[in-house]
C-alpha cells in the first residue's frame, strides 16, 4: 500500500480564494482525521470521521472550513474563503479503529497551505 | 478544559545516554496513550501505544509508562543516537487523539 496520499503537497493562494485538500485513506481503514499543524498551536485535530460519517468537527475553527467524506477512499477539506492565518500544514490520517476501541493513525505527507 | 504538556520544548543529551520525555494531562481520563516521532516536513509516525489498563510497554530501545493516578507518561530511549534527533508527540484519547506540542529532542555524538 503506498499509505496516506495527500494533494497537493504545496499550495499558495490568496486570501478570499477556495482552496480545497484532497486525502485518500490507507485501503481497509474506516476512519479518517484532518489535523492542521501549525508552530504556535501545534497539532490540532479539525474533525475526524468513522465509516465515512462526520463523528466530531468540534475542532473545526470557523463556518469557513469543511470536511466531506463521499466513499472510503476519499476525503476532502475545503476552506471558502481563505485567509492569511489559515497558513499552515494539514494532515490526513487514517487508522482501523476496531468498535469502541483506538489504534495507531498513519500520517499522510501533508499538505503545506500559504495564504497571501 | 483539556489539557496536554509535555516537560520541554527542546531536549539535548549526549549519545548513549537515556532520554526521558514527559506528557501530563489535565481534566481528561484516557483509554490509550500513544506517542509518535516527527521529522521535519513529514507526518508523524506512530511508535507506541499503551492503555489505561497497562503499566508498561516496550519496544526495542523504547519504554513507555503510563501512570493514571499521576496523569502522566513517560517515554524512555534507552542508548540513544543521533539518529534519534526528531521531536516526539504524546497524543491521548479515546477514539479521537489530541496531541501534545511535542518535544524536540537532539543527542550530540
Amino acid at each position: 500500500d503506498a499509505g496516506v496520499i495527500q494533494s497537493p503537497r504545496h499550495e499558495v493562494t490568496e486570501m478570499g480564494q477556495e482552496v480545497t485538500l484532497r486525502c485518500k485513506p490507507i485501503s481497509g481503514h474506516n476512519s479518517l482525521f484532518w489535523y492542521r499543524q501549525t508552530m504556535m498551536r501545534g497539532l490540532e485535530l479539525l474533525i475526524y470521521f468513522n465509516n465515512n460519517v462526520p463523528i466530531d468537527d468540534s475542532g473545526m475553527p470557523e463556518d469557513r472550513f469543511s470536511a466531506k467524506m463521499p466513499n472510503a477512499s476519499f476525503s476532502t477539506l475545503k476552506i471558502q474563503p481563505s485567509e492569511p492565518r489559515d497558513s499552515a500544514v494539514y494532515f490526513c490520517a487514517s487508522s482501523l479503529v476496531p468498535a469502541g476501541g483506538n489504534n495507531e493513525q498513519f500520517f499522510g505527507p501533508g499538505t503545506r497551505l500559504t495564504v497571501l | 478544559s483539556q489539557k496536554i504538556e509535555q516537560n520541554s520544548e527542546a531536549l539535548n543529551i549526549q549519545e548513549g545516554k537515556t532520554a526521558t520525555l514527559t506528557c501530563n494531562y489535565t481534566n481528561y481520563s484516557p483509554a490509550y496513550l500513544q506517542w509518535y516521532r516527527q521529522d521535519p516536513g513529514r507526518g508523524p509516525v506512530f511508535l507506541l501505544l499503551i492503555r489505561e489498563n497497562e503499566k508498561e510497554k516496550r519496544k526495542e530501545r523504547l519504554k513507555v509508562t503510563f501512570d493514571t493516578t499521576l496523569k502522566q507518561s513517560l517515554f524512555h530511549i534507552t542508548a540513544s543516537q543521533p539518529a534519534d534527533s526528531a521531536t516526539y508527540l504524546c497524543a491521548l484519547g479515546r477514539n479521537d487523539m489530541r496531541f501534545g506540542a511535542g518535544t524536540r529532542l537532539t543527542v550530540k555524538p
